[in-house]
């Protein structure tokens, strides 16, 4: 399987904040990474697919890059919906496989 | 808009089979370019792919999971299923439908799950 490992683990920032996570794949994935939002006692969220492309109807301040093993999520100009949960995703190999999260906490 | 709901027991006895429903609405079942997902995700962890299936009848499970879960879909119902033999209390967890789609991006077919169900929550035990 291939291993997703997200960094930090948690965060907290500020609103109006640059935030910056981060997914390392341990190996090429191409671009074929997705970002996902989970809120508590919610269902995940699609922002982010095709590791830049943004989902219909997810904000702008959201941006994904990378390609290959490196990834990364962008939030430019944090809001306070913004915190939950999110989760990088791997769809090249079989199984699927999603990283461990990273919990954003508005201070 | 389309919209997916999981039905099931609540709880299950440890060696029973696990059998849960997504029922979907606001859509087809049988888009070209969509397939439909179990994902599950034990209290307080991260998520984990059951598997996926397409309406032609391909299915794909995690090799990673023991080979305990079967998904069947009821185009006719608009309807998809998962059963879990044998559960034990490590198969306790909140369990999400999701429909998955696909993107034609610069020459390549992308894969992403954009609808998901709110999620049941499975307790295995005595």
């Amino acid at each position: 399987d291939i291993q997703m490992t997200q960094s930090p683990s948690s965060l907290s920032a500020s609103v109006g904040d640059r935030v910056t996570i981060t997914c390392r794949a341990s190996q090429s994935t191409n671009t074929y990474l997705n970002w996902y939002q989970q809120k508590p006692g919610k269902a995940p969220k699609l922002l982010i697919y095709a590791a830049s492309s943004l989902h219909s109807g997810v904000p702008s301040r959201f941006s994904g890059s990378g390609s290959g093993t490196d990834f990364t999520l962008t939030i430019n100009g944090l809001e306070p919906e913004d915190f939950g949960t999110y989760y990088c995703q791997q769809s090249f190999g079989n199984p699927d496989t999603f990283g461990q999260g990273t919990k954003l906490e508005i201070k | 808009q389309v919209q997916l709901q999981e039905s099931g027991p609540g709880l299950v006895k440890p060696s029973q089979t696990l059998s849960l429903t997504c029922t979907v609405s606001g859509d087809s079942m049988s888009s070209r370019d969509t397939y439909w997902s179990w994902i599950r995700q034990p209290a307080g962890k991260g998520l984990e792919w059951i598997g996926r299936m397409y309406t032609s009848g391909s299915i794909s499970y995690n090799p990673s999971l023991e080979s305990r879960f079967t998904m069947s879909i009821d185009t006719s119902r608009n309807q998809f299923s998962l059963k879990l033999s044998s559960v034990t209390a490590a198969d306790t967890a909140v369990y999400y439908c999701a429909r998955g789609s696909s993107k034609y991006i610069w020459g390549r077919d992308y894969y992403f799950l954009d609808v998901w169900g709110k999620g049941t929550t499975v307790t295995v035990s005595s």
